[in-house]
């Protein structure tokens, strides 16, 4: 079974700092994704990693994935206020069609001034 | 079509009654799938369809639930004697079924209230 950890679950950062959230996962997967939810929303797609090695950014947000190590990770620079919502990492396993996603819990942060 | 369409966006229900969400994809997606997020978590799979064809359900979906998807166009998701627990978001997302296609796309969601 397809088990996805992220960590850390809550983040408190100020505004102008840099930090990463980690996404862990437990077996082989074909494609790994970002996506950002503000309170009561529903989900932004924000990332999506096909391949070892792959990264992405966007704005002041950069992910990337180690599919040896079965990690990938979003990193945060210079943090601005908007930037506050959960992050949620969600990873579809092989041979697994494309909508099926086993998600993380989440890591809510807060960018205060 | 702009996007995956869910209605109602929030429902306030009684203990023991039954309800009923709908989801209209992307027009041209044969696949919709279901998913149910509680507070604090991250959203849980419940089941998909290609075309009008119910091929996977997880465990999560007791018999009190049943999903539908009459002509492979919009789908339908009811949930019979709601119980509180039961109370959460449900997200409806579709995709394509093509070589290549990478992602799904979900819609706002149905918020539903189970007192």
């Amino acid at each position: 079974e397809l088990k996805v950890e992220q960590n850390p679950l809550f983040l408190s950062m100020q505004e102008g700092k840099n930090y990463t959230i980690y996404c862990n996962y437990s077996t082989t997967s074909d494609r790994l994704y970002w996506y950002r939810q503000d309170p009561g929303k529903s989900l932004e797609s924000l990332f999506v990693l096909l391949s070892n090695g792959a990264v992405k950014q966007e704005g002041r947000l950069m992910a990337s994935l180690d599919t040896k190590a079965r990690l990938s990770t979003l990193h945060i620079t210079a943090a601005v206020h908007d930037l506050s919502a959960t992050y949620f990492c969600a990873v579809v396993g092989v041979n697994t069609n494309a909508g099926k996603s086993t998600f993380g819990d989440g890591t809510t942060l807060t960018v205060k001034p | 079509d702009t996007g995956v369409s869910q209605d109602p966006r929030h429902k306030i229900t009684k203990r023991g009654q039954n309800v009923t969400f709908r989801c209209d994809p992307i027009s041209e997606h044969n696949r919709l799938y279901w998913y149910r997020q509680t507070l604090g978590q991250g959203p849980e799979f419940l089941t998909y369809f290609q075309n009008e064809a119910q091929l996977e359900k997880s465990r999560l979906l007791s018999d009190r639930f049943s999903a539908e998807r009459p002509k492979g166009s919009f789908s339908t998701l009811e949930i019979q004697r709601t119980e509180q627990g039961d109370s959460a978001m449900y997200l409806c997302a579709s995709s394509l079924d093509r070589a290549g296609v990478t992602e799904a796309f979900f819609g706002q969601g149905t918020r539903l209230t189970v007192v």
